[in-house]
């Protein structure tokens, strides 16, 4: 059972677009949601991540939006750039000791046409 | 800075052989993972260690199994390899306790493929 649904599984933007992938979890549980960025032949690194506190958090040009009641999450990428063409894992963990213990969507790959 | 060191870098090997990956982190960080990636599933994780001398399973332990001597090293081994273990192996650490942000640090991986 996949504990967190990512969508789309591709996606294609020009370059300055809005690059936009969804996420979805079921347990309630979850109380701390990261996005990881994965570039070819390398491992994924932390992006941005936010708890079920807030409901938006932005670094850079890199937004989170999160809606609690829906149990939906999203990333938005701004004025998209080819440097960011990458996979792109939405993950769901709860705090404290099994903060590490990650459960990760199935990973987005973005194209990000110049 | 090295992080995490991984080896091998990528394996071929036969089914039914015995195959340990490594994995070393210079962080001091308490808390070690393995995650596994297939394509079209994401990373799943396959045994995760709190501190030296306790192992835990993740989502997928079957048919692998991890030792947490000291700190830095977090070996997994494939007792006898299956070809549904053909995937890309990452190991990874982070920091837990009060500090704790969850940042999970990657190493950048073992391709294994067994035949």
């Amino acid at each position: 059972q996949q504990q967190v649904k990512q969508s789309p599984q591709s996606l294609i933007v020009q370059k300055g677009g809005i690059s936009i992938i969804n996420c979805a979890y079921e347990n309630t549980a979850f109380d701390y949601f990261p996005w990881y960025q994965q570039f070819p032949g390398k491992g994924p690194a932390l992006l941005i991540a936010i708890r079920p506190d807030v409901s938006e958090k932005k670094e850079g040009r890199f937004t989170i939006s999160f809606n609690k009641s829906a149990k939906q999450f999203s990333l938005h990428i701004m004025d998209s750039q080819p440097g960011d063409s990458a996979t792109y894992f939405c993950a769901a963990g709860r705090r404290g000791s099994t903060l590490g213990r990650l459960y990760f969507g199935r990973g987005t790959q973005l194209t990000v046409w110049p | 800075i090295a992080g995490i060191t991984q080896a091998p870098t990528s394996q071929i090997l036969a089914a039914g052989r015995r195959m340990t990956l490594r994995c070393t982190q210079d962080m001091r960080h308490n808390a070690m993972y393995w995650y596994r990636q297939d394509l079209g599933l994401g990373l799943r994780l396959i045994h995760y260690s709190n501190t030296a001398g306790t192992t835990g399973k993740g989502e997928v332990p079957d048919g692998y199994s991890v030792s947490r001597a000291n700190t830095d090293d977090f070996p997994l081994t494939l007792a006898s390899a299956v070809p549904s273990q053909t995937s890309v192996y990452f190991c990874a650490s982070s920091e837990i306790g009060n500090l704790n942000t969850g940042e999970l640090f990657f190493g950048e991986g073992s391709r294994l493929t067994v035949l």
